[in-house]
């Protein structure tokens, strides 16, 4: 089946700087991924929209110069939190989507557990 | 509209009883829903699926029910195991042309044994 792999599944990193969180389709090409973040104990919110070959669409609210997303390959996504801050410490998720997983299934990934001092 | 929750609702079984979890969803328009199973640290595992011109859809010991007129979805879990125990998270897809969704509140499952 369809898988998507993320990495890296946890970082730590100091305030102020930046991390950058991949999101690979393994064996399909995914033409549009999701960006999502979970704080703990709570749902699912979708961050972004990612379109290989053009800009990212973002969510009401998610600010694109922090969250900066390139969708390079039909393979890779990437996440850049940049000039993180503790606040920014969440689970941040990608899913993938792409008519060989299904027409309205989309893929998960294990998720990037961010963490800020 | 986007979900924001405070604390996850929970719901705890016997191993071997029925569950039924429950999920309100916001826009009328919605065609498609799903419902995700999320275990601890891990991200959302697709369990089942239901387009709007239906209103049940039974899977292996799950079936979803779709009520469009007061907009309510449920999942319901047969003979639990203790490997159902984990957060379940019902997700509506708004546009018909996308395939983003919006995710509901979720709810904790705890089956005791």
């Amino acid at each position: 089946g369809a898988v998507v792999s993320q990495h890296p599944s946890w970082v730590i990193c100091k305030s102020g700087t930046s991390v950058k969180i991949e999101c690979r389709s393994l064996d399909f090409q995914a033409t549009t991924m999701f960006w999502y973040r979970q704080f703990p104990k709570q749902s699912l919110m979708l961050m972004a929209t990612s379109n290989e070959g053009s800009k990212a669409t973002y969510e009401q609210g998610v600010e694109k110069d922090k969250f900066l997303i390139n969708h390079a390959s039909l393979t890779l996504s990437t996440l850049t939190v940049t000039s993180a801050h503790p606040e920014d410490s969440s689970f941040y998720i990608c899913s993938a989507s792409t008519s060989a997983t299904g027409a309205n299934v989309l893929t998960f990934g294990a998720g990037s557990r961010l963490t800020v001092l | 509209g986007e979900s924001v929750g405070l604390h996850l609702p929970t719901l705890s079984v016997q191993e071997g009883d029925n569950s039924i979890i429950n999920c309100a969803y916001s826009n009328s328009a919605s065609d498609y829903f799903i419902w995700y199973k999320q275990e601890s640290g891990k991200g959302p595992q697709f369990i089942i699926d239901i387009r709007s011109n239906m209103d049940k859809r039974q899977g292996q010991r799950v079936t979803v029910l779709l009520n469009k007129t007061v907009k309510h979805l449920s999942l319901q879990i047969a003979a639990t195991q203790p490997g159902d125990s984990a957060v379940y998270f019902c997700a509506e897809k708004l546009l018909a042309y996308t395939q983003k969704l919006v995710f509901g509140q979720g709810t904790r499952l705890t089956i005791n044994p």
